[in-house]
């Protein structure tokens, strides 16, 4: 099976720059998801690594260093509307995916 | 538009009495995966399915069952609900494709079980 470790919560200003670890021991692992779940809604998909390196979608990038059985969600120029909770998923075999705890980011003005 | 239904959207139940979320995609997506979230837990995977007729128990199994008889239906049953089983659901599908593996979710059900 896998488990996944991330802090549970990070505040930061608008503008400023968060980056959210998740760390996963785990057997079988294909590749790191990150989700996004804004209060009372559902999570969405934000990025998927299956190999190392840097995946960039506009203000958002993900890492992944399967050597290092670690990952990363970097959130550049805050806004506001980034205030939500972050899930790192470990993929595995048939699409199966074992989620982090979530991590709440809270911007403030 | 795209998208994951689920139904009902707030249940209300007593101890026993047998309940099932419906799920739908319209999107033609072979992978199918419920999940419970609960305060401090996060998200929990119960039961997913990788095509029709073909499902596996996730981590949280117990108390549940699931069938896919047809590609975009995957309904999520509780024969003798319990309050333990008070949750936030989600329904998710994913086409698993490419370099696509991310899950498209649906709007949760809440469910109470007294």
């Amino acid at each position: 099976g896998q488990s996944l470790e991330q802090p549970s919560e990070v505040t930061a200003v608008e503008g400023a720059i968060v980056q959210i670890n998740c760390t996963y021991q785990t057997s079988g692992f294909y590749g790191l998801s990150w989700y996004q779940q804004h209060d009372g809604g559902a999570p969405t998909f934000l990025s998927y690594n299956a190999l190392d390196g840097l995946e960039e979608t506009g203000r958002f990038s993900s890492f992944l260093s399967r050597s290092d059985s670690y990952g990363y969600l970097l959130l550049q120029e805050l806004q506001m509307k980034d205030s939500a909770s972050y899930f790192c998923a470990g993929r595995a075999a048939g699409n199966k995916l074992t989620f982090g705890g979530g991590t709440r980011v809270l911007v403030k003005p | 538009e795209a998208q994951v239904t689920q139904n009902p959207r707030y249940l209300i139940t007593v101890t026993g009495k047998k309940l099932t979320v419906t799920c739908s995609q319209n999107m033609n997506h072979e992978y199918m995966s419920w999940y419970r979230q609960d305060p401090g837990l996060g998200l929990r995977q119960i039961y997913y399915s990788m095509n029709v007729e073909v499902t596996d128990k996730g981590d949280v199994p117990e108390g549940y069952k699931v069938s896919r008889k047809e590609k975009r239906n995957f309904p999520l049953i509780l024969e003798s609900p319990s309050p333990n089983q008070t949750s936030l659901y989600f329904c998710a599908s994913s086409s698993g494709g490419g370099h696509n593996y991310g899950y498209t979710f649906g709007s949760g059900t809440r469910l109470t079980v007294v």
